[in-house]
């Protein structure tokens, strides 16, 4: 069982805007930055928000992350097909002193 | 760029130590102070934290794992890697290594490398 709790599943027609959210604890999202990855099939995971919100060069403004309390979300504008992948999210975990992970949403596009 | 690539046994006996590299390329491991990561992923679950190792050789291990976690780094090499001791059924999975940037991120992630934990 994962540290960070996600929605299984997710989907959405292309054109909407679909959310994934992401809970943990004080100790976890809490305290600390989240962090979500992207998994394109046969891919390697790829950081896609960093710093709860930021994003890095490359990543379309249609991807955007927020957080509040112990909670944290990734939402996606515009739905594309090429959306279609995992998405996980992370947080450093104070009481582990390790990083922690949400068990993975798997996106899919109608 | 630094890529990471993971390498292993891909089988393992229960009860054996599994050892695990991963080699960097495009990159002195050295340079930049930075963090590698072991992160695993079991068949239909979730990623799991494994442990990090600095390029000074400082190290912080999942204490679910720690008493049968070893890591360590080859400068000469640009590798770092990983022991895992007394492996069960519950080992297997699929292991990638990371690195960690300075924003945090885990970055340059490899494809991963099976390891199936089996008698």
């Amino acid at each position: 069982q994962s540290v960070l709790t996600q929605p299984p599943s997710a989907s959405g027609t292309p054109g909407q805007r679909v959310t994934i959210s992401c809970s943990g604890s004080s100790s976890d999202i809490g305290s600390n930055y989240v962090y979500w990855y992207q998994r394109l099939p046969g891919t390697a995971p790829e950081v896609l928000i960093y710093r709860n919100n930021q994003r890095p060069s490359g990543v379309p403004d249609r991807f955007s992350g927020s957080k509040s309390g112990t909670s944290a979300s990734l939402a996606i504008s515009g739905l594309r097909s090429e959306d279609e992948a995992d998405y996980y999210c992370a947080a450093w975990d104070d009481s582990l002193s390790g990083w922690v992970f949400g068990g993975g949403t798997k996106l899919t596009v109608l | 760029q630094v890529h990471l690539q993971e390498s292993g046994p891909g089988l393992v006996k229960p009860s054996q130590t599994v050892s695990l590299t991963c080699t960097v390329s495009g990159g002195s491991i050295s340079s930049g102070g930075y963090y590698w990561n072991w992160i695993r992923q079991p068949a239909g679950k979730g990623l799991e934290w494994i442990g990090r190792i600095h390029t000074s050789g400082s190290t912080n291990y999942n204490p679910s794992l720690k008493s049968r976690l070893t890591m360590s780094v080859d400068t000469s090499k640009n590798q770092f890697s990983l022991k895992l001791s007394s492996v069960t059924a519950a080992d297997t999975a699929v292991y990638y290594c990371a690195r960690e940037v300075y924003s945090g991120s885990l970055v340059g992630w490899g494809l991963g490398t099976m390891v199936a934990v089996s008698s």
